[in-house]
């Protein structure tokens, strides 16, 4: 099992759909995990840190399952602008290591 | 509060030359993390370096590339003799000291070109 592991997508939906993203992650310790973003050829960029059983912000919440060891990322209100690769990142505890998903591409269509 | 600074935004090197990299990790942060991602593919790590140390080159290429983060100054990567295969972006990436539950903050990138 891949350490993180997300589906590559393309996840393609309408404007104003909800589109939800899963992340497993394999080590039972990992205390944090973070969303980032990341447009085409640009860098990533956060959007939401985990430390507990989820986060809002907005129109979008990421919800952490502890016992199924994956986070989700719903993003809600879907807009033209959404549209780019979310990236899974789990911090590996104790360690300085941050392993990053594959990341999985949305395409938000008018 | 400046963010992570990474120069040049674009290089473009002929074969065999050498490209050298710069990141300014953001204030308060001591540990650098370079990445590189080929077109359509995902970040790959490559070296964590603290300031004077080097932590973890585990994702480096053996020949060729480098890292250092000296005491005074930026973090730099190093590519010698540069082949087209080295063309991607770089990302450096930069946390703060001893905080591994602290999000990465990345810099705008290095896009290497290769020709």
């Amino acid at each position: 099992r891949k350490e993180v592991e997300q589906d590559p997508g393309p996840f393609n939906v309408p404007e104003g759909a909800t589109v939800a993203f899963n992340c497993t992650y394999s080590n039972s310790a990992s205390q944090s995990f973070f969303w980032y973003r990341q447009d085409c050829r640009k860098e990533p960029k956060l959007l939401m840190s985990v430390y507990s059983s989820g986060n809002e912000d907005g129109r979008f919440t990421a919800q952490l399952n502890r016992a199924s060891q994956y986070i989700s990322l719903l993003i809600r209100d879907s807009k033209l602008s959404d549209s780019a690769t979310y990236l899974c990142v789990v911090p590996t505890s104790g360690t300085y290591k941050y392993i990053f998903g594959t990341g999985t591409r949305l395409k938000v269509l008018a | 509060n400046a963010g992570v600074m990474q120069n040049p935004r674009h290089l473009v090197r002929r074969r065999g030359q050498e490209a050298r990299l710069r990141c300014s990790p953001m204030k308060g942060h001591s540990h650098v993390y370079w990445y590189r991602q080929l077109p359509e593919e995902g970040l790959k790590f490559m070296v964590y370096l603290q300031k004077e140390n080097i932590i973890d080159e585990s994702g480096m290429p053996k020949e060729r590339f480098s890292a250092e983060f000296p005491k005074e100054g930026p973090s730099i990567l190093r590519i010698q003799q540069v082949v087209r295969g080295d063309s991607a972006a770089y990302f450096c990436a930069s946390s703060p000291r001893d905080s591994y539950n602290s999000p990465l903050h990345f810099g705008n990138g290095t896009r290497l070109t290769v020709t």
